[in-house]
């Protein structure tokens, strides 16, 4: 199986701050790796898809990037309602699976 | 829009079964395949189980096995995990999920997640 590991697990900011997370696979995935948010007690939410592609309605300060074995996602100015729980996942091969999480706290 | 609503969780023993739904509305069922999610307490997250569009192929992960399975009533946009012989490892909230893709087989990644029904395997 691939394995996601994702760091930093818990990142402390404050609003209006650039974060940066980052997403490394076991092996290459080329570029199927899609990312979610995930609020306490909700299911996730899909932001990114296809590594960079933005899913429909998700705000243009979420964007993604890299291939192969290191991703990232940025959220270029954090907003209130960001704080969250954000993971990523490949869909490679089966069994897809995903990163372990980095919580972003309020600092 | 698009609604997914989980509902067959609860507390069961270890060794026992359970039966998961999740209905669904505002989309056309079977053009989508369909995951099964869990997450356990605090934990990440594991796909369980996933179902192509019209039912064909089933995928599960290693730890159900042999254990679950995933079916579908694309007649009642309903979809289904039996979970049979549970363990305490199996304890999570299950979100139903649908794939990405609109041709039938799956993608691997999913648009859109119901609310998750939580599943307790203890004795």
């Amino acid at each position: 199986d691939i394995q996601m590991t994702q760091s930093p697990s818990t990142l402390s900011a404050s609003v209006g701050d650039r974060v940066i997370i980052t997403c490394r696979a076991s092996q290459s995935i080329s570029d199927w790796l899609a990312w979610f948010q995930q609020k306490p007690g909700k299911a996730p939410h899909l932001l990114i898809y296809k590594a960079s592609s933005l899913e429909s309605g998700v705000p243009s300060r979420f964007s993604g990037s890299g291939s192969g074995t290191e991703f990232t996602l940025t959220i270029s100015s954090l907003q209130p309602d960001d704080f969250a729980t954000y993971f990523c996942q490949h869909y490679y091969s089966f069994p897809w699976t995903f990163g372990l999480g980095t919580k972003v706290e309020i600092k | 829009q698009v609604q997914l609503a989980e509902s067959g969780g609860g507390a069961v023993q270890p060794g026992r079964s359970l039966r998961l739904s999740c209905v669904t509305s505002g989309f056309t069922f079977g053009q989508y395949a369909m995951h099964w999610v869990r997450q356990a307490p605090g934990k990440g997250l594991e796909v369980v189980a996933v179902i192509s569009g019209d039912g064909s192929n089933q995928y599960y992960a290693d730890s159900v096995k042999g254990r679950f399975t995933i079916s579908r009533d694309n007649s009642k946009s309903t979809l289904f995990v039996q979970m049979n012989s549970l363990r305490p490892e199996d304890t999570a909230v299950y979100f139903c999920a649908r794939d990405a893709h609109n041709l039938g087989d799956p993608l691997g990644f999913c648009d859109s997640w119901g609310q998750g029904t939580l599943v307790t395997v203890a004795s």
